[in-house]
C-alpha cells in the first residue's frame, strides 16, 4: 500500500464549478500535511498547509480527519487558471522528508 | 529575494555515466532536501541535508550521494546511470527549526535528466 494515496483523476470541470480532492494517508505519526500544486512540467508550489481544525485561503479549504488519516481539498468557483496537478504531500513521521501522493490532474474548462 | 536555483536545467547522458546536479537554496534557508519525480508520479525523497550532513535518506541506492557547502548549496550525484534514473531532479529549501518552517519546503525548477 502507497503511503499516500489519492483519486486517480484527472477531473474536467467546467468554470465556475465546484471540485474535491481527496486523499488518505497510512502513516499514523504524520505532523504536517500540505496541498502542493504543480502546473505542467514546472516544479510543485505549496498551495497551503493543513491544520486539524480546517483552514481556508480564498476559494480553497483543506480538512484534516485525523482518525480516519484522510485530507480533502475543495476548490470553489472553479477558475481556467486552475488546470494543474494537485498533490497530496505529508511529512513521513520522523524528520522533515516529505511523502507526496501520484497526484490528482484538474482541467476546468469555459 | 533569490528563490531555489538548479543548474542545469537539462542533460543528456549516457548508461552507465556519472552526473552532478547542483542546487542553491532560497536566501535564508539552511536545510536543502533531493527529490527525484519520474513522469506521471509524484515526487519521491532521495535524501536531505543539513550542516553539511545527510539527515535523512529515502529508498534510494548508494548509486546516489550528495554534498552540502559552507554557503548551503548543495549537490547530488548519480554514478553508472540507469535507464530508470530518468526523471526530473528537484531541489527543495527549508529552514530548520521549528516542525512549520521545516516542513514547508520550497522547490527550484528542477533538472529533467534523460539517460539512453
Amino acid at each position: 500500500r502507497k503511503e499516500v494515496e489519492q483519486d486517480p483523476g484527472p477531473f474536467n470541470v467546467p468554470e465556475g464549478a465546484t471540485v474535491a480532492f481527496n486523499c488518505t494517508y497510512s502513516n499514523s505519526a504524520s505532523q504536517s500535511f500540505f496541498w502542493y500544486r504543480q502546473d505542467c512540467r514546472k516544479e510543485p508550489k505549496l498551495l497551503m498547509s493543513v491544520y486539524s481544525s480546517g483552514n481556508e485561503d480564498g476559494r480553497f479549504t483543506a480538512q484534516l480527519n485525523r482518525a480516519s488519516q484522510y485530507i480533502s481539498l475543495l476548490i470553489r468557483d472553479s477558475k481556467l487558471s486552475d488546470s494543474a496537478t494537485y498533490l497530496c504531500v505529508v511529512n513521513m513521521g520522523s524528520g522533515y522528508a516529505l511523502n507526496f501522493g501520484k497526484g490528482t490532474s484538474l482541467l476546468v474548462t469555459p | 529575494d533569490a528563490g531555489v536555483t538548479q543548474s542545469p536545467t537539462h542533460l543528456i547522458k549516457t548508461r552507465g555515466q556519472q552526473v552532478t546536479l547542483r542546487c542553491s537554496p532560497k536566501s535564508g534557508h539552511d536545510t536543502v532536501s533531493w527529490y527525484q519525480q519520474a513522469l506521471g508520479q509524484g515526487p519521491q525523497f532521495i535524501f536531505q541535508y543539513y550542516e553539511e550532513e545527510e539527515r535523512q535518506r529515502g529508498n534510494f541506492p548508494d548509486r546516489f550521494s550528495g554534498h552540502q557547502f559552507p554557503n548551503y548549496s548543495s549537490e547530488l550525484n548519480v554514478n553508472a546511470l540507469l535507464l530508470g534514473d530518468s526523471a526530473l531532479y528537484l531541489c527543495a529549501s527549508s529552514l530548520w527549526g521549528s516542525p512549520t518552517e521545516s516542513y514547508e519546503q520550497y522547490f527550484g525548477p528542477g533538472t529533467r535528466l534523460t539517460v539512453t
